[in-house]
C-alpha cells in the first residue's frame, strides 16, 4: 500500500472540460511533486511545492494548474487538456525538497478526448 | 547537470537465474543515487538508496546495488529473480550540495523474469 494517496485513479475527459486530480500525504513531508509519465518512459517533473509554496515549474502549459491547499494536500487543476496531455500522471512526496528519497502514489490515468 | 545512463532498455531472464541491471550517472558534484521499481499500472516504489556510508546497499527482497564512484555507476543484481520481479526500473540521481538538487532519472530497464 502507498502512504501517497491519488484520486482519481482513472479520469476521461473532453477538450473543454475541467477537472482536478488530488493527491494527499500524511507522513509529515514538506515537499510535494507533480509528475508526467508517458507510456514506457520516465518520469517528467512538472511541479514542485516546497512549505506549500511553489517553487519549480517546469515550464508547464498553463493548462496546468498546481494547488497546494495545506502541507498535506496537493492538486493539479486541469482545463482545456489536448489529446497529448494523455498520461499518467504521479504525485510524490518527501521530507524536504530532494534531500530525502521520494515517496509516490500510484499516480491518475488520465485519458483526453 | 547530472545525467543517468541506463545501458539495457529490456532483460529478460529465466527465473532463478541472475540478473544485473546497469546504471552509470555523471555530476560534477557528490550524489544521492537511488532505484526505483514500477509494477504495471502502479506508481514507482523505492527500491534502495545510497546517500552515504557502505557503498553497498540492499532492499528487502534481495535485490542489492554498489555504488562505484571511480567508475560513476550504481548497478543493480539479484541473485536469483521470481516471475514477481517483472516490472520497470529506474535508477535516479540527485545532486547532495550545489544548487541542482533535481533528482533525474534514467530511462528505464524493463525486466522480464520468463518461467
Amino acid at each position: 500500500d502507498t502512504e501517497v494517496t491519488q484520486t482519481p485513479k482513472h479520469l476521461v475527459m473532453g477538450m473543454t472540460n475541467k477537472k482536478s486530480l488530488k493527491c494527499e500525504q500524511h507522513m509529515g513531508h514538506r515537499a510535494m511533486y507533480w509528475y508526467k509519465q508517458k507510456a514506457k518512459k520516465p518520469p517528467e517533473l512538472m511541479f514542485v511545492y516546497s512549505y506549500e509554496k511553489l517553487s519549480i515549474n517546469e515550464s508547464v502549459p498553463s493548462r496546468f494548474s498546481p494547488e497546494c491547499p495545506n502541507s498535506s494536500l496537493l492538486n493539479l487543476h486541469l482545463h482545456a487538456l489536448q489529446p497529448e496531455d494523455s498520461a499518467l500522471y504521479l504525485c510524490a512526496s518527501s521530507l524536504q525538497v530532494w534531500n530525502s528519497p521520494l515517496h509516490f502514489g500510484n499516480g491518475t490515468r488520465l485519458t483526453v478526448t | 547537470a547530472q545525467s543517468v545512463t541506463q545501458l539495457d532498455s529490456q532483460v529478460p531472464v529465466f527465473e532463478e537465474a541472475p540478473v544485473e541491471l546497469r546504471c552509470n550517472y555523471s555530476s560534477s558534484v557528490s550524489v544521492y543515487l537511488f532505484w526505483y521499481v514500477q509494477y504495471p499500472n502502479q506508481g514507482l516504489q523505492l527500491l534502495l538508496k545510497y546517500l552515504s556510508g557502505s557503498t553497498l546497499v540492499e532492499s528487502i527482497n534481495g535485490f542489492e546495488a554498489e555504488f562505484n564512484k571511480s567508475q560513476t555507476s550504481f548497478h543493480l543484481r539479484k541473485p536469483s529473480v521470481h516471475i514477481s520481479d517483472t516490472a520497470e526500473y529506474f535508477c535516479a540521481v540527485s545532486s547532495s550540495g550545489g544548487s541542482n538538487y533535481k533528482l533525474t532519472f534514467g530511462k528505464g530497464t524493463l525486466l522480464t523474469v520468463n518461467p
